[in-house]
C-alpha cells in the first residue's frame, strides 16, 4: 500500500510570509500514461475540501496564483508565496496513481 | 456548475446499516466516477469507494467487506450503504466526483453530512 507522509503537520505562519508543505509517497506516483496524479486539497474550518492543485502543478480555476505545486516521483511540495488570512485551514495531499491515499494533513495557522 | 448534496439519517444505531444519498444537480452522471469520502471527528480523509455511471464499482480495501455504492442515473443520484456500523464509523461523509476525463480527480464535493453511530 502507498503511504503518503506530509510535513510539517502543523505550520504557524506570519501573514504575508511564504509557507511550504512537503508530501512524500512511499512509491513513485508516475502512472503508466506518463502523468503523475498528485493532488492538493485545502479544507478551511467547517468546510468541505476543495481541490487546489492536480497533476502535481496544475492549479484549479479560481485558485490564487500564490499557490503552486511542484515535485516529481515521490517528493512533492505545495507553496504559498504570501500567506493570507483566508489560507488558514488543513492542507492534504492525495495520490490518485495507485488508488486514493491521503496524507495526514497539515494545519496552517496564523502566528 | 455541478453541485452535490448529501442526505440521510444523522443518527444510526450500532450494528445497523447506514444509508446516504448524494443528489447531483447542474450536470449529468455520465462519463464520470462518483464516490464517497469520510472524515472522523478531528481526523483526516478516508476514501470509501466509487461508482461509474454504468454501475461498476471500486471500493477501498478497508471498507470492501461491508460497503455498497450504487447509482441511479434517472434520478441523478448515487448512494452509500455501510453495514454493521460501529462508533468508529461516526464521521462527516462527503460525496464527490471521484474522476472524470475532462475534470480530473475529486474536483467537486458536497458540503458533507454528519453521521453519528450511537444507541
Amino acid at each position: 500500500d502507498v503511504v503518503m507522509t506530509q510535513s510539517p503537520l502543523f505550520l504557524p505562519v506570519t501573514l504575508g510570509q511564504p509557507a511550504s508543505i512537503s508530501c512524500r509517497s512511499s512509491q513513485s506516483l508516475v502512472y503508466s500514461d506518463g502523468n503523475t496524479y498528485l493532488i492538493w486539497f485545502q479544507q478551511r474550518p467547517g468546510q468541505s475540501p476543495r481541490r487546489l492543485i492536480y497533476k502535481v502543478s496544475d492549479r484549479d480555476s479560481g485558485v490564487p496564483d500564490r499557490f503552486s505545486g511542484s515535485g516529481s516521483g515521490t517528493d512533492f511540495t505545495l507553496k504559498i508565496s504570501r500567506v493570507e488570512a483566508e489560507d488558514v485551514g488543513v492542507y492534504y495531499c492525495m495520490e490518485a496513481t495507485h488508488w486514493r491515499t491521503f496524507g495526514q494533513g497539515t494545519k496552517v495557522e496564523i502566528k | 456548475q455541478v453541485q452535490l448534496q448529501e442526505s440521510g439519517p444523522g443518527l444510526v444505531k450500532p450494528s445497523e446499516t447506514m444509508s446516504l444519498i448524494c443528489t447531483v444537480s447542474g450536470g449529468s452522471l455520465n462519463a464520470a466516477y462518483w464516490g464517497w469520502i469520510r472524515q472522523p471527528p478531528g481526523k483526516g480523509l478516508e476514501h470509501i469507494g466509487r461508482v461509474f455511471h454504468t454501475g461498476s464499482t471500486d471500493y477501498s480495501p478497508s471498507f470492501k467487506s461491508r460497503v455498497t455504492i450504487s447509482i441511479d442515473t434517472s434520478k441523478n443520484q448515487f448512494s452509500l450503504q455501510l453495514r454493521s456500523v460501529t462508533a468508529a464509523d461516526t464521521a462527516v461523509y462527503y460525496c464527490m466526483r471521484d474522476f472524470g476525463w475532462s475534470f480530473g480527480h475529486m474536483d467537486v464535493w458536497g458540503k458533507g453530512t454528519t453521521v453519528t453511530v450511537s444507541s
